[in-house]
């Protein structure tokens, strides 16, 4: 079982519409949870973090952390076609080493 | 500088050759860290410091990888007697605190390694 896990996609999603990308985690003891976004041939850029249980809004984005069910989420409002990227789920568990999912490719439509 | 900066941005090695990776921090960053990206994955972990200190490399594939940051600053990551399955992109990334979990980091713009 993968430390982090994504759907790999791609999730297609009309311009406009809400995307929701969802990321499981296998450590219990895991304390902050951060999204990057990452476009092809560029490096990853954060976008959110996330450190207790519950929603955290930002703009047309909001994370959602529930420990318990050992899940994390980044929901898109209003997705544009600039929003068309790989999206990367990242855990840390306390210590200095930042574990990353495999990434979810979104593609929004014009 | 405003953000991270690696260089070069693009290397060719043949195998068997020795190749150094630069990377030049957000300025007063305290934590900085190297990954490795495949193609199609996400960053997988290589090193850590806090200033000049490398306090965790765990995540460095072979002995043939070297790091280090010698003035808590700059950073070089080494690569000797390259091998194909090294080809990747290598990125940077600092952050301002000393402290792992509550981190945020910002990447440079990667080193895209390519071994013939």
């Amino acid at each position: 079982q993968k430390e982090v896990e994504q759907n790999s996609g791609p999730l297609s999603v009309p311009e406009g519409a809400i995307a929701s990308l969802n990321c499981t985690y296998s450590d219990r003891v895991s304390q902050s949870f951060f999204w990057y976004r990452q476009y092809s041939g560029k490096s990853p850029e954060l976008i959110m973090s996330i450190y207790s249980n519950g929603d955290k809004e930002d703009g047309r984005f909001t994370a959602q952390l529930n420990k318990a069910s050992q899940y994390v989420s980044l929901l898109i409002r209003d997705s544009q076609p600039s929003d068309s990227a790989t999206y990367l789920c990242a855990v840390n568990q306390g210590g200095f080493k930042t574990i990353f999912g495999a990434g979810t490719r979104l593609f929004v439509k014009a | 500088g405003a953000g991270v900066s690696q260089s070069p941005r693009y290397k060719v090695a043949k195998r068997g050759q020795d190749v150094a990776l630069r990377c030049d921090p957000i300025s007063g960053h305290v934590s900085l860290f190297w990954y490795q990206q495949a193609l199609g994955q996400g960053p997988e972990f290589l090193t850590y410091f806090q200033n000049e200190a490398q306090l965790d490399k765990s995540g460095l594939p072979s002995d043939r990888f070297f790091a280090e940051r010698p003035e808590g600053s700059v950073s070089t990551l080494k690569i000797q007697r390259t091998q194909q399955e090294d080809s990747a992109v290598y990125l940077c990334a600092s952050s301002l605190l000393s402290s792992g979990g509550y981190n945020e980091q910002f990447f440079g713009p990667g080193t895209r390694l390519t071994v013939l």
